[in-house]
């Protein structure tokens, strides 16, 4: 089936490890995005791209790095994982100006101790 | 600040109520207002809004933008428990389709 795939689904890191959350999209969109979700927060942007070889931040950044690899792929990296950014992340894809909005990722739930 | 504030935060009824989700944004130059509905995983589309006015309709579900009054509403009728969920409100500004989320509101359908 079409649509955004994120690996992995679960993980816990202990505080100061490095992890790497794949995303990747096979609906031929041109825009990616990390959002994460906290209880009571919504869903926040942590970085996007626009198109294929661009990247640029959101509202919370810090404490992450982004590659967009290719069209398909846009990886969200954590280089040293703080309590913090224990969360839920999701990465979604869209065409920009289409009528259905974002496509997300099932997620993945992020364990920080 | 660009926020986008939705309202009740959480809501019960009984399954047969009608209920209304109340979203507002404040900045007057946007795309259009999305809104998603969130069960155990990832947020699923329902409408996307661009004119004021004019009502978007999908089975039991039904929202209507107000550009001059910064809002929206989502209704739901004759709800049943498989409305549970957390319902959120976006707002794209048409930059790159970034899409600022509300916090949501938790809705739970009871027998």
């Amino acid at each position: 089936n079409a649509g955004v795939t994120q690996t992995p689904k679960f993980q816990v890191l202990k505080t100061g490890q490095s992890m790497t959350l794949q995303c990747a999209q096979d609906m031929n969109h041109n825009s990616m995005y990390w959002y994460r979700q906290d209880p009571g927060m919504g869903l926040r942007l942590i970085y996007y791209s626009a198109s294929e070889g661009t990247t640029d931040k959101g509202e919370v950044p810090n404490g992450y790095n982004v590659s967009r690899l290719n069209k398909r792929e846009f990886s969200l990296r954590l280089e040293s994982a703080a309590p913090s950014q224990t969360s839920v992340y999701f990465c979604a894809s869209s065409e920009p100006r289409g009528p259905y909005g974002y496509t997300f990722g099932s997620g993945t739930r992020l364990t920080v101790v | 600040e660009d926020k986008v504030v939705q309202s009740p935060l959480s809501l019960v009824v009984h399954e047969g109520d009608t209920v209304t989700l109340n979203c507002s944004y404040e900045v007057t130059n946007f795309r259009s207002l999305l809104w998603y509905k969130q069960e155990k995983k990832a947020p699923t589309f329902l409408f996307m809004l661009t004119s004021s006015g004019i009502e978007k309709k999908s089975g039991r579900l039904s929202s209507i933008l107000d550009k001059k009054e910064l809002s929206s509403i989502l209704n739901i009728t004759a709800t049943q428990t498989g409305d549970s969920a957390i319902y959120l409100c976006a707002r794209d500004t048409g930059t790159a389709s970034k899409l600022t989320f509300g916090t949501g509101t938790r809705l739970q359908v009871t027998l």
